[in-house]
């Protein structure tokens, strides 16, 4: 069966540049939610989005932005990196927003230097 | 904010010993799902529970859904070596704005000792 692709995998930057994060959510869900994972710590929920509407927002930092396209993808701009931007961060999918299960794509591996 | 608390932190077992995770949500949750996930990987969706007192199975794995659906369980009947790894509960809340954004509890690592 088809998942949640996401691109890149791997990620490094200096700080104060710029990334853009994509996700491709399973086929036929159009609901995506970011999260963002430190060392050793859960998954936080950055941001949401159903049928192309941001639907929920987190701790999201002012500087990050995101949006979904009108093929479902998904993509998280993250400008002027900061060390703490540091991170594993996935992208997950679901049927419908509010009760469906989640499933994880398997991250990108964000590195600020 | 809703909070999500989950323990033990880390639990090391003797390969054939059960292991148990606890979660407990601050307010009433619409439903909860269980995660598991290895080092350098992703979530793998587990189980979701939505009923008030809910109990499903999977193989070893019982997963229970408090009667106030506050609360959950994970437990695994005779650990094996592949039952490493982190286990997270993910609740959502309840509630009419209910968007479906997870706040996961803190995780449970398990070690198992062949």
């Amino acid at each position: 069966a088809a998942g949640v692709i996401q691109s890149p995998r791997h990620l490094i930057k200096e700080k104060r540049e710029t990334a853009t994060l994509k996700c491709y959510p399973i086929p036929r869900h159009d609901t995506v939610y970011w999260y963002q994972q430190g060392p050793g710590q859960d998954p936080q929920f950055l941001i949401s989005f159903y049928e192309k509407m941001q639907s929920d927002k987190g701790s999201i930092p002012d500087r990050f932005s995101a949006q979904q396209f009108s093929d479902y993808h998904s993509e998280l701009n993250m400008s002027s990196l900061e060390l703490g931007d540091s991170a594993l961060y996935f992208c997950a999918s679901s049927l419908a927003a509010g009760l469906d299960t989640q499933y994880f794509g398997p991250g990108t591996r964000l590195t600020v230097l | 904010g809703q909070q999500v608390m989950q323990i033990p932190q880390y639990q090391h077992v003797q390969e054939g010993e059960d292991f148990t995770t606890y979660c407990n949500s601050s307010t009433t949750l619409s439903n909860i799902q269980w995660y598991k996930q290895r080092p350098g990987g992703h979530p793998v969706f587990l189980i979701q529970l939505v009923k008030s007192g809910e109990v499903k199975k999977q193989k070893r794995l019982t997963f229970q859904f408090g009667e106030a659906k506050k609360n959950s369980s994970l437990h695994i009947t005779a650990t094996q070596t592949t039952d490493v790894g982190t286990y997270f509960c993910a609740g959502i809340g309840g509630g009419s704005s209910n968007t479906g954004k997870l706040i996961f509890g803190q995780g449970t690592t398990l070690q198992v000792k062949p």
